[in-house]
C-alpha cells in the first residue's frame, strides 16, 4: 500500500521567500507530526496534529513557521521569510496509534 | 530538554558482530521505539517495546528497557554492512501536555564493515 508522500523531495529558495512544503499521510492515519532534521543532527519535533483535536504547536520554532491539516488528510508545513537557518530536512509522519510512519522527507536550501 | 540521548554516538563494527546501543530517556513513558535512518532520509520503525515489558526480540533485533533507570537498549545480532545507518530510540510521553509526543534522541550513526 502507499506510504506517506511528501513534496516536493527537494527545494531551493531564496532567502526572504515563502515556502509550502506538503505531506500525504496514510489514509485512515489519525495522527500527523512534523519534525525538522539539521545536517547530522536528531529530529526536532515541530507540530503535532490529532484527529480534530487544536494542534501541539510548541514545537515550531518561530511565527514564521504555520501548518495546517485539512480534512484530517493533508497536511501543509509554510514557511515565510525563509532563512539560511531554515535549511534542513522537514519530515513528515503520520500514525494510527503509536509507532510512526515517515514519508521520505523535503530538503528545504535556503540561498 | 526532554529528548534522550543514545550513545555510543558512533559505532564501527565488522560484519558478524553483534551491535548494542544505548538510549536514555527523561519523560514519564507509554513505550520506546527504535527506528532506523539512511541516508539523512525518512525513518522505519524498527521495533516498539511497551513501558511494562523488559525485553523484545524481532529477528535479529533485540530490546530491553528498564524504567527505573530510564534507559533501553537496542542490540543487532550477526551484523550485516546493510545495516550501516544511524539509529534513533524515540520515547512516547504517556501524560500531560506532552501526551502523544514522541522524543527523538540525536542517533547512533552505526558502520559495518564488511
Amino acid at each position: 500500500g502507499a506510504g506517506v508522500s511528501q513534496s516536493p523531495s527537494n527545494k531551493v529558495t531564496e532567502k526572504g521567500k515563502d515556502v509550502e512544503l506538503r505531506c500525504d499521510p496514510i489514509s485512515g492515519h489519525t495522527a500527523l507530526y512534523w519534525y525538522r532534521q539539521s545536517l547530522g543532527q536528531g529530529l526536532e519535533f515541530l507540530i503535532y496534529f490529532q484527529g480534530n483535536s487544536a494542534p501541539d504547536k510548541s514545537g515550531l520554532p518561530s511565527d514564521r513557521f504555520s501548518a495546517e491539516r485539512t480534512g484530517g488528510s493533508v497536511s501543509t508545513l509554510t514557511i515565510q521569510r525563509t532563512q539560511q537557518e531554515d535549511s534542513a530536512v522537514y519530515l513528515c509522519a503520520s500514525s494510527p496509534d503509536r509507532a510512526q510512519y515517515f514519508g521520505p522527507g523535503t530538503r528545504l536550501t535556503v540561498t | 530538554s526532554q529528548q534522550g540521548e543514545e550513545d555510543p554516538q558512533a559505532l564501527s563494527i565488522q560484519e558478524g558482530e553483534n551491535a548494542t546501543m544505548n538510549c536514555s530517556y527523561k519523560t514519564s513513558i507509554n513505550n520506546l521505539q527504535w527506528y532506523r535512518q539512511n541516508s539523512g532520509r525518512g525513518l522505519v520503525h524498527l521495533i516498539l517495546i511497551r513501558s511494562n515489558e523488559r525485553e523484545k526480540h524481532s529477528g535479529r533485533l533485540r530490546v530491553t528497557l528498564d524504567t527505573s533507570k530510564k534507559s533501553s537498549s537496542l542490540l543487532i545480532t550477526a551484523s550485516r554492512a546493510a545495516d550501516t545507518a544511524s539509529y534513533f530510540c524515540a520515547s512516547l510521553a504517556d501524560r500531560g501536555s506532552t501526551l502523544g509526543r514522541l522524543y527523538f534522541g540525536r542517533g547512533t550513526q552505526l558502520t559495518v564493515w564488511p
